[in-house]
């Protein structure tokens, strides 16, 4: 298996654009995450979904943000508009069980000017 | 409120050093222990998951230990090597309710083995 898939990698914005990031889980695995990872707040859980259905949204740090999973294999992570502390690593990870390991891709470095 | 605290924050050690990472979390609820490790620009990769009812796991040269009523965790490592260089993450995962998806994860040691 590839793994989890993000894209793109690197993400620069300006403020105020629109932001989308993209992620694949590992095929078979029902629970997919979004993480924010910042040098200030470290690595923090913004919303996990089980079956495609949102479990936990309290990590969303404002309507800004949104996330959709619209099937098994695929979800996105919107932000609109984005401002500049925003930026950061943006992570997906998927789990085969909810109580299981996570597995992570690589991130997306996102940069708001 | 979950917090979890790594210490220390870096370490530089010597190649073949025996080393030893501390992890502390303020609510001893918790389901299970993950640590991860994390290199430069990369995601994370898990290296040992312990279970509240378990007191260690190993691999290779890991060794996870898990104190649930302290709230402390360690991860040894055992004839360090320059690949081992990385940061090192500890999360916890809560128990019961809909949070059982939600680890909380300190704020990571950065380990440097020098040859």
């Amino acid at each position: 298996d590839a793994g989890v898939i993000q894209s793109p990698r690197h993400e620069v914005t300006e403020m105020g654009q629109e932001v989308t990031l993209r992620c694949k889980p590992i095929s078979g695995h029902d629970y997919l995450f979004w993480y924010r990872q910042t040098m200030m707040r470290g690595l923090e859980l913004l919303i996990y979904f089980n079956n495609n259905v949102p479990i936990d949204d309290s990590g969303m740090p404002e309507d800004r943000f949104s996330a959709k999973m619209p099937n098994a294999s695929f979800s996105t992570l919107k932000i609109q508009p984005s401002e500049p502390r925003d930026s950061a690593v943006y992570f997906c990870a998927s789990s085969l069980y909810p109580l299981g390991t996570q597995y992570f891709g690589p991130g997306t470095r996102l940069l708001v000017l | 409120k979950q917090e979890v605290t790594q210490i220390p924050a870096a370490l530089s050690v010597p190649e073949g050093e025996n080393l030893v990472l501390n992890c502390s979390f303020t609510d001893s609820a918790i389901y299970n222990l993950q640590w991860f490790r994390q290199d430069p620009g990369k995601g994370l990769t898990s290296l040992l998951l312990i279970q509240s009812s378990q007191r260690e796991q190993t691999s290779g040269r890991l060794n996870a230990s898990l104190d649930k009523s302290s709230g402390r965790s360690t991860l040894y490592i055992a004839a360090s090597q320059p690949g081992d260089s990385a940061t090192y993450l500890c999360a916890v995962r809560p128990s019961g309710g809909t949070s059982y998806g939600k680890l909380t994860f300190g704020q990571g040691t950065i380990l440097t083995v020098h040859p």
